[in-house]
């Protein structure tokens, strides 16, 4: 079965800092990778998504993630985080579970904290 | 248009009750999933339903949980016997498609379940 790790629970930012939030999985085959954010009292909503193609992909908000197979990473980075970006970060895979469908499999998720 | 939606948006119960969450998907969308999320994790998968079958239910943790979507579009997760260990946010998410590594899923706001 698969799993993701993230690296951090916390961080914490001064508003203009760089942004690097780590990401490793763990699965043998394809995978479809996904960084998901919560907002204070929102739902989970898509950040960006890898599915094939160029490794560095482009989200909302200025955000990026780079996917390097090697490594099973998926890195998310922001040049420039502001108080807005405060939030919960979720690092998902989805890959063929074997029991008749994909699964999203999520990490732990890392909080974001932004002081202006 | 309108988003998943999931209610009640709190549900607080003792001990052995029986709890029933509801949740309707995004107009169109055939494949919807379960999720629950305890405090310090991340989502972990439950059920996935493709139309009104359960086409995977792998994560359901035991027989106290069952899930139903007859129609298509609504779906129900029953929780009998429940108990402390229960209590978790529990998400829903739909998707456009049967579940593939590509298709995005959209979730709901949850619904926060305290069991005492």
């Amino acid at each position: 079965a698969q799993s993701v790790s993230q690296h951090n629970h916390h961080v914490i930012l001064s508003e203009a800092a760089s942004l690097e939030l780590g990401c490793n999985y763990s699965y043998g085959g394809t995978v479809n990778l996904f960084w998901y954010v919560q907002y204070p009292g929102q739902h989970l909503q898509l950040l960006l998504k890898y599915f094939s193609g160029d490794p560095l992909v482009k989200g909302i908000k200025g955000f990026e993630a780079e996917f390097i197979k090697s490594k099973f990473s998926f890195n998310l980075r922001k040049p420039s985080v502001q108080w807005s970006d405060t939030a919960e970060y979720f690092c998902a895979v989805n890959a063929y579970s074997g029991a008749g469908s994909y699964q999203l499999t999520f990490g732990k998720g890392t909080k974001l904290s932004v002081i202006p | 248009g309108a988003g998943v939606s999931q209610t009640p948006s709190n549900k607080v119960t003792e001990k052995g009750k029986y709890v029933e969450l509801r949740c309707d998907p995004i107009s169109g969308h055939t494949a919807l999933y379960w999720y629950r999320q305890s405090l310090g994790q991340g989502p972990e998968f439950l059920i996935y339903f493709q139309g009104t079958g359960a086409a995977d239910d792998s994560g359901l943790p035991n027989d106290r949980f069952f899930a139903v979507r007859p129609e298509g579009s609504v779906s129900t997760l029953k929780i009998q016997r429940t108990e402390r260990g229960d209590s978790a946010v529990y998400l829903c998410a739909s998707s456009l498609t049967r579940s593939g590594g590509e298709n995005e899923q959209f979730f709901g706001p949850g619904t926060r379940l305290t069991v005492l």
